[in-house]
């Protein structure tokens, strides 16, 4: 099984601060990496598919960067809103298929 | 446009008993797998399913079985539940390849007493 690690753990900002929280997993035997957000009460949804070391997405204000060769991702939100509020989940397959190894995520709240 | 649907949302059971937790996807897709949410841990499989007669274990299999006659269906069974069962419970569902992404049903909160 994989190590998967999330930080931070959780994190408090006030609306229209910018953030970033990291996800660390294991750089041999990379497949992909996905990022998922999970709103309370509500099913988590996919944000990003990363493949490739160097990879960059962007969807609105939040995005994410990918460095296979040390292990970790980062992803990031530009001015921070309430509606942001949520726990970020990142996950690597096992292989080439869809078994995940879920981190245990980054708890965000926007203060406003 | 229903996606993965999960029943129920919320369930409470006594030690022993068992249960079966539906699910069911609309996007013909042919992996579908469930995962167990505990509190401080990552999501973490239990069972997954390939495509329909074809199932196998995850991480955390033990007290469940899982079933998959149709590509549509996936149910997952408590055989006689425990309280270190209690957890939140997520079915997923998606293309088989690493690169597509995964869709959630809205879980089931069970609890057992």
């Amino acid at each position: 099984i994989l190590n998967v690690e999330q930080s931070p753990q959780s994190l408090h900002v006030q609306e229209g601060d910018s953030t970033n929280f990291t996800c660390s997993f294991p750089s041999s035997n990379f497949y992909a990496l996905h990022w998922y957000r999970w709103e309370t009460a509500k099913s988590p949804e996919a944000l990003f598919v990363m493949t490739l070391n160097g990879d960059e997405k962007k969807k609105g204000r939040i995005s994410a960067t990918l460095n296979t060769k040390e292990g970790y991702s980062y992803l990031y939100i530009k001015g921070s809103q309430p509606e942001d509020s949520a726990t970020y989940l990142c996950a690597p397959p096992e292989d080439y298929g869809q078994n995940f190894v879920f981190g245990p995520g980054t708890r965000l709240s926007v203060l406003p | 446009n229903a996606g993965v649907t999960q029943t129920p949302k919320f369930q409470v059971l006594k030690t022993g008993q068992s249960m079966t937790l539906q699910c069911a996807q609309d996007m013909n897709h042919e992996y579908m797998s469930w995962y167990r949410q505990d509190p401080g841990m990552g999501l973490r499989l239990i069972h997954y399913s390939v495509g329909a007669g074809i199932t196998d274990q995850g991480e955390v299999p033990n007290g469940y079985n899982v079933s998959r006659s149709t590509t549509e269906d996936f149910p997952l069974r408590l055989l006689s539940a425990a309280p270190s069962q209690t957890s939140v419970y997520f079915c997923a569902s998606s293309s088989p390849n690493m690169n597509t992404e995964a869709f959630f049903g809205q879980g089931t909160r069970l609890t057992v007493v």
